[in-house]
């Protein structure tokens, strides 16, 4: 079991470029999901996948926000133009269906602390 | 619209001493609870989940939460911390939509004196 796994862990950037972040999930989990934690605070949900469709996104999931999921494997979120506000660690978490996880247990990787300089 | 509390953003404790990070939840659904720990720069790990099972929940590292409906309560507990126990804790609830989402309180940092 490899865990949820995200890259890259750290990444410094300049106001108004472009970031991508990379989430691969826990094989067979058709679930994913996206958060983003500001220091001192907890997670906040921003997107979610169920196998390649977004079935549900955030108010906090500005213009500028993209998240994709092709093919239903891994999960890429890209910020356009970014703001010093979108400093934040994001969370990308993954979960199997609910017949095998009644609970809708979310396993979570390291996370992305990105920096907006 | 659902919503955690967890009182206290700072506790410290003793090592040996009894831990009580208090969470307390609004739903208008019965409710799946969590309780996850996060230390320095990682992610998330789950502790342990109530799934409307039995309202006493034990789970990893000496932890366990008890589910009291009444008082809207998820308080986590344990009986002697350890230094290693040191770490942000954050109590959670699944949402309302089939999603599956959490909604996540601010957070409990715990802090363990020797």
């Amino acid at each position: 079991d490899t865990g949820v796994s995200q890259n890259p862990r750290h990444k410094i950037t300049k106001r108004g470029q472009n970031v991508t972040f990379r989430c691969d999930p826990i094989s067979e989990h058709n679930r994913l999901y996206w958060y983003r934690q500001t220091l001192g605070q907890g997670p906040e949900f921003l997107t979610y996948f169920q196998n390649e469709a977004q079935l549900e996104k955030s108010r906090l999931l500005s213009d500028r926000f993209s998240a994709e999921r092709p093919k239903g494997s891994f999960s890429t979120l890209e910020i356009q133009r970014t703001e010093q506000g979108d400093s934040a660690m994001y969370l990308c978490a993954s979960s199997p269906p609910p017949r095998t996880s009644g609970s809708y247990e979310q396993f979570f990787g390291p996370g992305t602390r990105l920096t907006v300089l | 619209a659902q919503s955690v509390t967890q009182l206290g953003s700072h506790v410290s404790v003793s090592e040996g001493a009894l831990v009580l990070l208090r969470c307390n939840y609004s739903s208008s659904v019965p409710p799946y609870l969590f309780w996850y720990v996060q230390y320095p720069n990682q992610g998330l790990q789950l502790l342990l989940k109530y799934t409307s099972a039995a309202t006493l929940v034990k789970g990893i590292n000496g932890f366990e939460a008890e589910f009291k409906k009444s008082e809207t309560s998820f308080h986590l507990t344990k009986p002697s911390a350890h230094m290693s126990d040191a770490a942000e804790y954050f109590c959670a609830v699944r949402g309302e939509s089939n999603t599956g989402k959490l909604i996540f309180g601010q957070g409990t940092t715990l802090q363990v004196k020797p």
